[in-house]
C-alpha cells in the first residue's frame, strides 16, 4: 500500500542550530512530494515540491528539502533554526495513478527553544 | 494578492442544527478541496470539485454536502452536526488537478458543536 511516514511526533531544536523534519514513503511508481507548514489555528502553508530534477529542492522561509529515491526519503531541512519556525509539519505524497488526492504523513511538531 | 478566503474562521453550532461553511478563491483554480482536521491530525480529504464535477470520498459521512454555484465560491454544508463533528474545517484550490498540482490552503474554519 501507498502510504506516507513522519517517524518523529516531536522534533526540538535549539535556536540557530540545523534542524531536520523526516519522512519517507512508500510508492509502487514515481513520487510527488510536498512539505506544508501549520502554525497554530491556522490552513496549511506550502513549502516546497519535488517533482523531478534536482535532488535537493529549495523552498520558502530558508527551508530546503532532499529527496532520495534510494532510501524513499524527501526530509525537510533548514540550516539555521528560528524560533518562529516552530509549527506542525505536514509531509504528503501524491503518486501517478492519483491526480489529485495526496496522502499525508501524520505530521511533525517542531518546537525551536530559544 | 490571490488567496483562498474561509469564512466564518470560528463558528459555534448547536447540535444537530445545520451550517455551512463558505470558501471562496482569487486564484481562478480548477479545482476545490474540503477537508476536515481534528486535534493536529493530518487532513481527511471529504470531496473535491473539479469545475462542476463532485468526487464524494468513499467514507466521507452522508451528513456532509458541498456546493460549488461557480468558479470562485464552495460551500460546506453539514446537515445535522453531531459532537464527533467538531474540528478545523480547510478548504484548498490547485489549479488543474494534475498530479504535479500544489494545493493551496485556506485559513480554516474552527467549528464547535455545542
Amino acid at each position: 500500500a501507498q502510504s506516507v511516514a513522519q517517524p518523529e511526533d516531536q522534533v526540538n531544536v535549539a535556536e540557530g542550530n540545523p534542524l531536520t523534519v523526516k519522512c519517507t514513503y512508500s510508492v509502487s511508481g514515481n513520487p510527488y512530494l510536498f512539505w506544508y507548514v501549520q502554525y497554530p489555528n491556522r490552513g496549511l502553508q506550502f513549502l516546497l515540491k519535488y517533482i523531478t530534477g534536482d535532488n535537493l529542492v529549495k523552498g520558502s522561509y530558508g527551508f530546503e528539502a532532499e529527496f532520495n529515491k534510494s532510501q524513499t526519503s524527501f526530509h525537510l531541512k533548514k540550516p539555521s533554526a528560528l524560533v518562529s519556525d516552530s509549527a506542525l509539519y505536514f509531509c504528503a505524497v501524491r503518486f501517478m495513478d492519483s491526480n489529485y488526492q495526496l496522502i499525508w504523513g501524520a505530521g511533525t511538531k517542531l518546537i525551536i527553544k530559544p | 494578492d490571490a488567496m483562498v478566503i474561509q469564512n466564518p474562521r470560528y463558528q459555534v453550532t448547536q447540535f444537530g442544527k445545520p451550517v455551512t461553511l463558505s470558501c471562496s478563491q482569487t486564484l481562478n483554480h480548477n479545482v476545490m478541496y474540503w477537508y476536515q482536521q481534528k486535534s493536529s491530525q493530518a487532513p481527511k480529504l471529504l470531496f473535491h470539485y473539479y469545475d462542476k464535477d463532485f468526487n464524494n470520498e468513499a467514507d466521507t459521512p452522508d451528513n456532509f454536502q458541498s456546493r460549488r454555484p461557480n468558479t470562485s465560491f464552495c460551500f460546506l454544508d453539514i446537515r445535522s452536526p453531531g459532537l464527533g463533528d467538531a474540528a478545523m474545517y480547510l478548504c484548498a484550490t490547485s489549479s488543474g488537478g494534475g498530479t504535479t498540482d500544489t494545493q493551496y490552503f485556506g485559513p480554516g474554519t474552527r467549528l464547535t458543536v455545542l
